[in-house]
């Protein structure tokens, strides 16, 4: 089974703090993801990389960066943690099924952040 | 553009009810569309699938029938189960986009 791993589950930061989040997948998948989460707005997408050092902007980019050093780790960077950033981070990586073409995505278990 | 619509939650039902889901989807080109579930606490898994027009995704007793003349992609269980209390999220993709585009979610509670 393709595996994400989401380094941390829980976080609590204070305000102006820098913080990383951490995501590694196991299965070569091109394609990586940050999407936040929250109630009543669903899924919304930070940032993706669709290569090593390669990264788009999402719906909402404003107040965060990512890195890509290798195919398998992507990186979530908060760089002054403010407390509109509590949220749940969702970390997710895709590859394409068959002659389909068809992309689907596999997500971490999540890293709740609460920024106080 | 890319969207999808499903039902508004939060959806109560009591065990072995028939369960319903609907969503609807706009988009161009030829979308693949999936169904996750988020169980409290985790990470969204894929729950089905379905890559082209008339393709019935199934798992775990869940079913859904990609109908491109009605742009939807309802999710259907004969039977619910206490253990399928969840988030259920409708989403598609396009193909060779690199974007997703997910629903805002529909809460199930199942009760005894």
């Amino acid at each position: 089974d393709v595996k994400v791993t989401q380094s941390s589950r829980y976080l609590v930061k204070r305000t102006g703090e820098k913080v990383f989040l951490e995501c590694v997948q196991d299965m070569d998948h091109e394609n990586m993801f940050w999407y936040r989460q929250d109630p009543g707005l669903g899924l919304r997408l930070i940032y993706f990389s669709y290569d090593v050092k390669m990264k788009e902007k999402g719906d909402i980019p404003e107040g965060y960066s990512v890195s890509r050093e290798k195919k398998e780790r992507f990186s979530l960077i908060l760089e002054s943690a403010s407390t509109n950033q509590t949220s749940m981070y969702l970390c997710a990586s895709s590859f394409i099924l068959g002659q389909t073409g068809a992309n689907v995505l596999t997500f971490g278990a999540g890293s709740r952040l609460t920024v106080l | 553009g890319n969207s999808v619509t499903q039902m508004e939650g939060p959806v109560t039902l009591s065990e072995e009810a028939f369960l319903t889901i609907n969503c609807t989807y706009t988009a161009t080109g030829y979308p693949s569309l999936f169904w996750y579930v988020q169980y409290p606490g985790e990470g969204l898994q894929l729950l089905l699938k379905a890559t082209k027009a008339d393709d019935k995704g199934s798992n775990k007793g869940f079913e859904a029938t990609y109908r491109k003349e009605t742009t939807s992609f309802h999710l259907e269980k004969g039977s619910v189960q206490v253990s399928d209390s969840a988030v259920y999220f409708c989403a598609l993709s396009v193909y060779t986009g690199n974007q997703f585009y997910f629903g805002t979610g529909t809460s199930l509670t199942v009760i005894p």
